[in-house]
């Protein structure tokens, strides 16, 4: 089983800041997916990462797969109060079926 | 399509009652996914489906707990006795054949559980 590490698990920033935040696993990934939890509703999919080293943007949202395929940072700039929500990563098994889940980043940005 | 709907949006019992949680999957998705979600443990996968037929239900905390998905577009999970420690969110996904390339899980809103 691939254990994810999320940090921080709690942030609270003003809006108009920027942050970061990790997604880590002594394990190599064949894959990793981010999502995001509003209160009352199940996670959306955010973004999907495959190959190591790569980075996709999603307006202020940058998203990017380390080189060893172990880790994943999601980088938000101009925090905005839209933004707040649980953010989740995701690692797939070895058959690439099944999703396991790390604890979560809970983001709270202030007007 | 409508998306993953989950019935009931919350549901409230007494301790020892059964208690049934339903959801509807997107329709040509291969796998159904359960999962629970509290806040010390988060997300937990408790069983999954491929093409109905149940693939692994190790995640299933015990005996009291059963999932079934007679077909393609139904599935229940089943707590009978409920006890007060399985309150929670109960989440259902589904998806298509690989989770990474074929757009990820779709979640349902969930049904929150408690049990008093």
């Amino acid at each position: 089983t691939q254990l994810l590490e999320q940090s921080p698990q709690f942030l609270s920033i003003q809006e108009g800041e920027n942050l970061t935040v990790y997604c880590n696993s002594s394990s190599v990934f064949s894959s990793l997916q981010w999502y995001r939890q509003e209160p009352g509703e199940g996670p959306v999919l955010l973004v999907t990462v495959v190959t190591g080293g790569e980075v996709k943007k999603l307006k202020r949202l940058t998203f990017q797969f380390g080189d060893a395929r172990k880790d994943s940072s999601l980088h938000i700039t101009a925090a905005q109060p839209g933004d707040t929500g649980l953010y989740l990563c995701a690692a797939e098994n070895n058959a690439g079926n099944m999703l396991t889940f790390g604890g979560g980043t809970r983001l709270m940005v202030k007007p | 399509d409508a998306g993953v709907i989950q019935s009931p949006r919350h549901e409230v019992t007494e301790m020892g009652q059964e208690v049934t949680l339903r959801c509807k999957p997107i329709s040509g998705h291969d796998y159904l996914f359960w999962y629970r979600q509290t806040m010390m443990r988060g997300l937990e996968l408790l069983i999954y489906f491929n093409n109905n037929v149940p693939i692994d239900d190790s995640g299933m905390p015990e005996d009291r707990f059963s999932a079934k998905m007679p077909n393609a577009s139904f599935s229940t999970l089943k707590i009978q006795p409920s006890e007060p420690r399985d309150s929670a969110v109960y989440f259902c996904a589904s998806s298509l054949n690989r989770a990474s390339h074929l757009g990820g899980y779709t979640f349902g809103s969930g049904t929150r559980l408690t049990v008093v």
